[in-house]
């Protein structure tokens, strides 16, 4: 099957720092990829839409200029963290669709990221 | 409004035992859906879809699925449970593709 894979699965960083998190697909073309969210033993939360060439679509409550995201080909998105606090320390994952991203097929994931703030 | 449901937060079940892990939908027209399962500190994994055919879905690992469309239903199964099942579950509508439409989760614990 398709393979999505993101880079790094943990990341510690300082307060005040940026992170980068890499989300790849592998052997397929993924003109939408997705940015998720997940707290301890909850559901994942869309963070936004990352469209190949154009701008990110975010969801309701998500601050655009906290979690930049660049689609800039169709293999690969990424998800800037710009000065991390605690609270950001989460899961993130990122998936992707083949074939367009249409509803009736699967979605792959990443592996996920650990970000932990200190 | 959220279109999937996961009615439970924690199944617990015996090896050996058979499983249930429940979701229900909200979907007008025809729903596509979708279970992942996702293990600790791993990104979700696609367990099985139905789309349309056949009600009775079977997926990886010994899974299977029936969509019921009078109880708008599309609960995950498995005759017997192993404890390596032991996970999170995620139920998922796709027709909004990609959107936020994942239940809540279902935690698995399978005791020896």
């Amino acid at each position: 099957g398709a393979v999505v894979s993101q880079h790094p699965s943990r990341v510690i960083c300082k307060s005040g720092t940026s992170v980068k998190i890499e989300c790849r697909s592998l052997d397929f073309q993924a003109t939408t990829m997705f940015w998720y969210r997940q707290f301890p033993k909850q559901s994942l939360m869309l963070m936004a839409t990352s469209n190949e060439g154009s701008k990110a679509t975010y969801e309701q409550g998500v601050e655009k200029d906290k979690f930049l995201i660049n689609h800039a080909s169709l293999t690969l998105s990424t998800l800037t963290v710009t000065s991390a606090h605690p609270e950001d320390s989460s899961f993130y994952i990122c998936s992707a669709r083949d074939r367009g991203g249409q509803g009736h097929t699967e979605a792959f994931f990443g592996q996920g990221t650990r970000l932990t703030v200190v | 409004a959220q279109s999937v449901a996961q009615p439970e937060d924690q199944v617990n079940v015996a090896e050996g035992n058979p499983l249930t892990v429940k979701c229900t939908y909200s979907v007008s027209g025809n729903p596509y859906l979708f279970w992942y399962v996702q293990y600790p500190n791993r990104g979700l994994q696609f367990l099985l879809k139905y789309i349309t055919g056949d009600n009775l879905v079977k997926g990886s690992y010994g899974f299977e699925a029936e969509f019921n469309k009078s109880q708008t239903s599309f609960h995950l199964k498995k005759p017997s449970a192993l404890v390596s099942d032991s996970a999170l579950y995620f139920c998922h509508e796709g027709t909004n593709a990609g959107k936020s439409t994942f239940g809540d989760g279902t935690t698995l614990t399978v005791k020896p």
